[in-house]
């Protein structure tokens, strides 16, 4: 069965600094893996996802994540954050088996609190 | 813009009362997902629907129901509220592809008294 584990429950930062946000996974069969973001008050949106080729992905607001197989994991990182990036991150993943009943059906991380101080 | 949107916010329950959760997409979306979110475990997948008057049960199916009779509309049915049932309640679609992003609703916060 996948399972996703986020490291970190609260990640607090200060403005301008880097971030780090661990997500790691584990799974039978390969996996489309994804970064969402939660806002106060908001429902969830995309921040960036890996499907294939390249192990480094860019998403918006300047996000970007690395996939390591041999390590199972997908960490999201910034190297400036804002106070505007203060928000619930949240790693998921998805099989690729092709036919599967769990086509399309995401596993969610426990989520990652980014707090970015003044 | 894809929109997800759900008929309440903010809902106030009693205990046994019967709840209807309401979300609509405007994309033609095959699937459509109800998730449970509460504070330490993320999103717990409730149900899901994969067509019209198509359901299968996620990870914590319990005290739920749903119905989808039209392809854009997906209902959340608690047949009988309880207090454990206090939670956000977030809805999603996605087209038919493993890879297919979700896109999400603002969610409904609903307590049950």
């Amino acid at each position: 069965a996948q399972s996703v584990t986020q490291l970190d429950s609260q990640v607090p930062v200060f403005e301008e600094a880097p971030v780090e946000l661990r997500c790691n996974y584990s799974s039978s069969v390969s996996v489309y893996l994804f970064w969402y973001v939660q806002y106060p008050n908001q429902g969830l949106q995309l921040l960036l996802k890996y499907l294939s080729g390249s192990t480094l992905v860019k998403g918006i607001n300047g996000f970007e994540a690395e996939f390591n197989k041999s390590q199972t994991s997908f960490h999201l990182r910034k190297p400036s954050v804002h106070i505007s990036d203060t928000a619930e991150y949240f790693c998921a993943v998805s099989e690729t088996v092709a036919g599967s009943s769990n086509t399309g059906k995401l596993i969610f991380g426990q989520g990652t609190t980014l707090q970015v101080k003044p | 813009d894809v929109k997800v949107t759900q008929s309440s916010r903010y809902l106030v329950k009693r205990t046994g009362e019967k709840v209807f959760l309401e979300c609509v997409q405007d994309m033609d979306h095959e699937n459509m997902f109800w998730y449970r979110q509460d504070p330490g475990l993320g999103l717990r997948l409730i149900y899901f629907s994969y067509d019209v008057k198509m359901k299968e049960k996620g990870d914590i199916p319990e005290g739920y129901s749903v119905s989808r009779e039209k392809k854009e509309r997906f209902s959340l049915i608690l047949e009988s509220a309880s207090t454990n049932q206090t939670s956000m309640y977030l809805c999603a679609s996605s087209t038919f592809m493993g890879a297919a992003e979700q896109y999400f609703g603002p969610g409904t916060r609903l307590t049950v008294t």
